[in-house]
């Protein structure tokens, strides 16, 4: 079955440093695409990051980083230097066969302290 | 571009009224989708559109639920006889499906919050 999973329902991190928000994903497709989504409490879904299956290279789009390892089926988001702009609630998902539809985690709420 | 737009963005409806939501999606995408998310979940899937034709929906989308994209425009979910289960906020997505399988600027709007009462 294709599933996402983040077992992280909140998190907390200091203002500046580091934090790694946890993924896994299982699929049988040898094609699929993994994403990150922001989802302050406005509602809208704001794209961070995205990783193909067959990308050699992790992907990297600014302060956003995801540490990609296929073999254990893991697509953790690495946030640099958080701000306090950062706290939202962040999802992951699998991208889908040719129809691209997308299946999410239940997400991981992200408080940065001062 | 002004991005995907979603109107209204907040619907209050009593129980067994129907409702309709409108998605705008980017001008030049072929593709549009629509997700449904209830409060501290992620986004399911609903459905999509390949230009005018739906191309595939979830069993999620019951009888009471269609989904429409004249022309390959804009879209409109209608979703009849409302039940307090159906109060969700309700995202519409759209992207360009290429040539190649490739499938570029997957963008969500901000949502049609519903609450049923």
């Amino acid at each position: 079955a294709q599933k996402i999973t983040q077992t992280q329902p909140g998190m907390f991190v200091q203002e500046k440093e580091a934090v790694t928000l946890d993924c896994t994903y299982d699929t049988s497709d040898p094609s699929y695409g993994l994403f990150w989504y922001k989802q302050p409490s406005s509602g809208e879904m704001i794209f961070l990051i995205y990783q193909g299956s067959y990308d050699q290279q992790n992907a990297t789009e600014g302060r956003y980083s995801l540490n990609f390892q296929k073999a254990r089926k893991s697509a953790n988001l690495v946030i640099s230097a958080s701000q306090l702009g950062d706290s939202a609630m962040y999802f992951c998902a699998m991208s889908l066969g040719s129809s691209y539809k997308l299946i999410f985690g239940s997400g991981t709420r992200l408080l940065v302290r001062p | 571009d002004t991005g995907v737009s979603q109107d209204p963005r907040h619907k209050i409806t009593k129980r067994g009224q129907n409702v309709t939501f409108r998605c705008d999606p980017i001008s030049e995408h072929n593709r549009l989708y629509w997700y449904r998310q209830t409060l501290g979940q992620g986004p399911e899937f609903l459905t999509y559109f390949q230009n005018e034709a739906q191309l595939e929906k979830s069993r999620l989308l019951s009888d009471r639920f269609s989904a429409e994209r004249p022309k390959g425009s804009f879209s409109t979910l209608e979703i009849q006889r409302t039940e307090q289960g159906d109060s969700a906020m309700y995202l519409c997505a759209s992207s360009l499906y290429a040539r190649g399988d490739q499938n570029y600027g997957y963008t969500f709007g901000s949502g049609t919050r519903l609450t049923v009462v």
